[in-house]
């Protein structure tokens, strides 16, 4: 099945650790994108991928970076964590253009300690 | 930019009854409009959408209105069961940057009751 595949699915790092959280597709989607989720709120965009452009939202901090080596690929990389970067991680796909559908990952549960 | 305002945060009904959620944007150029639905720890997962082009959208239990005019559209849910106690969330496209973004709603989070 065609799909949106995140990995891991539950990640525990330090204080200040890098942290590198994963997102592959299957579904030969042009658009990726990243977005936080904390409890009781809808998810927060922090960048996208229209194929190899990148989006980044005006409040992302720079903490936060994106790499997309491939269409199927797509990188979360948290260089600092901090107590308060502890969230879900989501990933989502779209076609782009005029199909803006997106489709979910099952997202990666980040504790900072 | 786009502005989507979501009503009412939280919604608690009886097994049977009706539920219905409502969502205002502010961009009149706006034509794309899905709903997700989200159970606890689990994925965002869209369960109807609509586009400009027409009125309403029907699949089994759930629908969706579209009032272009007023710049609203809403979530019907009929004959409730307690599976589909979730967050809900509207979105509709972003108006800043690429049209492949969208903006959500800030959630409401639905209770069916046995």
């Amino acid at each position: 099945d065609a799909m949106v595949i995140q990995n891991p699915r539950y990640q525990v790092t330090q204080f200040g650790k890098p942290v590198t959280l994963s997102c592959s597709q299957t579904l030969n989607h042009n658009v990726m994108y990243w977005y936080q989720q904390k409890s009781s709120q809808a998810p927060k965009l922090l960048f996208h991928y229209y194929d190899k452009d990148f989006n980044n939202e005006a409040d992302t901090p720079d903490n936060f970076q994106s790499r997309r080596p491939n269409t199927s690929f797509c990188f979360l990389d948290i260089r600092s964590p901090g107590l308060g970067d502890a969230a879900m991680y989501l990933c989502a796909t779209s076609r782009g253009g005029s199909k803006r559908t997106q489709y979910f990952g099952p997202g990666t549960r980040l504790l900072v300690l | 930019g786009e502005n989507v305002e979501q009503h009412p945060s939280t919604l608690s009904v009886q097994e049977g009854d009706s539920a219905v959620i409502k969502c205002t944007y502010s961009d009149s150029a706006s034509n794309y409009f899905p709903w997700y639905k989200q159970e606890l720890g689990k994925r965002p997962q869209l369960i109807i959408d609509i586009r400009s082009n027409v009125g309403e959208k029907k699949d089994q239990r759930i629908a969706v209105t579209l009032n272009k005019t007023a710049k609203h559209f809403s979530l019907h849910i009929t004959e409730t069961q307690p599976e589909d106690s979730a967050v809900y969330f509207c979105a509709a496209p972003s108006t800043q940057g690429g049209s492949e973004k969208l903006v959500f709603g800030k959630g409401t989070k639905l209770t069916v009751n046995p």
